[in-house]
């Protein structure tokens, strides 16, 4: 079974640091581009970055450039979002997506269940 | 960046009626790189239509997407009451963007 399981979601304040983790099973992690995505509490979806297969390549939405770091570890299947400098509006549900293909522009066919991260003092 | 809006916010209707969901492109989308998700409460989105007419996999046939350059569709032929959601749509053929939104509820 195609699965992602979002670990390291909590509570920070205002200006600190978090590290999401994003567990695979079920397909060829390598072959695949992986995306972070978010949901604000009651708010729509907004994509945050896309890394490729091999971890050559990312990509970041303006919101988070410069804040964010995405990284994935093919030998354990596993995608990672560093994430400093918070604020109260990073406070979201994040997702981790697969990507449709080695593609960091792409549609997402597989979500996780998402971990919560709030950013307030 | 591409801003999408979808229409209508909410749309009513009673399970066996057809549902017609619009979403609109700030700009003419490459290779018509659209996709349709459907969110139900408490749950991930899940995947309907990518490329703007190809249902993913295990999708039923009573959704249908169209449409290309800055007008899209998602059709859902006959409503069953599984189908009661908040459906988006996202483009990626640049930064990727989703609409807001539209949220089919019971009438």
């Amino acid at each position: 079974e195609v699965q992602l399981v979002e670990s390291g979601g909590g509570l920070v304040q205002p200006g600190g640091s978090l590290s999401l983790s994003c567990a695979a099973s079920g397909f060829t992690f390598s072959n695949y581009a992986m995306s972070w995505v978010r949901q604000a509490p009651g708010k729509g979806l907004e994509w945050v970055s896309a890394i490729s297969g091999s971890g050559g390549s990312t990509y970041f939405a303006d919101s988070v450039k410069g804040r964010f770091t995405i990284s994935r570890d093919n030998s354990k299947n596993t995608l990672s979002l560093q994430m400093n400098s918070l604020r109260a509006e990073d406070t979201a549900l994040y997702y981790c997506a697969k990507n449709y293909g080695d593609y960091l522009l792409s549609a997402f066919d597989i979500w996780g269940q998402g971990t919560m991260v709030t950013v307030s003092s | 960046e591409i801003v999408l809006t979808q229409s209508p916010g909410t749309l009513s209707l009673s399970p066996g009626e057809r549902a017609t969901l619009s979403c609109r492109a700030s700009q003419s989308l490459t290779s018509s790189y659209l996709a349709w998700y459907q969110q139900k409460p408490g749950q991930a989105p899940s995947l309907l239509i990518y490329g703007a007419s190809s249902r993913a996999t295990g999708i039923p046939d009573r959704f249908s997407g169209s449409g290309s350059g800055t007008d899209f569709t998602l059709t859902i032929s006959r409503l069953e009451p599984e189908d009661f959601a908040v459906y988006y749509c996202q483009q990626y053929g640049s930064s990727p963007t989703f609409g807001p939104g539209t949220k089919v509820e019971i009438k």
